[in-house]
């Protein structure tokens, strides 16, 4: 069975600062994928980043970066230098192989950013 | 493109009623796959589509019914509305299940509460 376990539930900062969400995952399968996705406030779910199991090189995009850890089964996302637009739930999912491209998800970390 | 499109946005209904909700997708995606977000516990997926004329349960098939005459449109039906089904639902698509670069986009999502 795979699991995706974010276990902040809410995070709040102030503008400016550096901000950090937790994505643990479990499976059994040796190849698999990563994602986080965003959900704004107006509800929909935006493709942040994919991350294949063979590739454990971390990835900077602007104020995103993300920090993969196959040791520690850990898939975790840093903004910098937040920002009010960055207030959002954000979720990690895993896919496994097989068993119809299931994404599994984590149940969301609510991130509020405040001036 | 429109990328993929659900409908209605929003819907109530009454205890035993039926309904569909509609999504398409123009991407000429083979994957469709529907999910229901439900606070606390993320997306879970309901059923999903490999292709036209193929479908298969997820996680929470109960109580919905899928069909996929083409590749563009993957309708949800629920035959007998519970207020267990009030939920937003989301609908997804990717190109290939099979691919290591696959990733799923979502539709805008639907509201629906059953009273």
């Amino acid at each position: 069975a795979q699991k995706v376990t974010q276990a902040q539930t809410e995070i709040s900062v102030v503008e400016k600062e550096d901000v950090t969400l937790d994505c643990v995952y479990e499976t059994r399968d040796t190849t698999y994928y990563l994602f986080w996705y965003k959900q704004p406030p107006s509800g929909e779910l935006v493709f942040l980043i994919r991350r294949n199991s063979f590739d454990e090189q971390n990835e900077i995009s602007g104020r995103y970066s993300w920090n993969f850890q196959k040791s520690t089964s850990s898939f975790n996302f840093t903004i910098t230098a937040s920002q009010v637009v960055d207030s959002a739930v954000y979720f990690c999912a895993l896919r496994g192989t097989g068993g119809g491209n299931k994404l599994t998800f984590g149940t969301g970390t609510q991130l509020k950013v405040e001036l | 493109n429109a990328g993929v499109t659900q409908t209605p946005k929003f819907q109530v209904l009454k205890t035993g009623q039926s309904m569909t909700l509609q999504c398409a997708q123009d991407m000429n995606h083979e994957y469709m796959s529907w999910y229901r977000q439900d606070p606390g516990m993320g997306l879970r997926l309901i059923h999903y589509s490999v292709g036209a004329g193929i479908t298969d349960q997820g996680e929470v098939p109960n109580g919905y019914n899928v069909s996929r005459s083409t590749t563009e449109d993957f309708p949800l039906r629920l035959l007998s509305a519970a207020p267990s089904q009030t939920s937003v639902y989301f609908c997804a698509s990717s190109y290939s299940p099979d691919s290591s670069t696959d990733t799923q986009y979502f539709g805008p999502g639907t509201r629906l509460t059953v009273l």
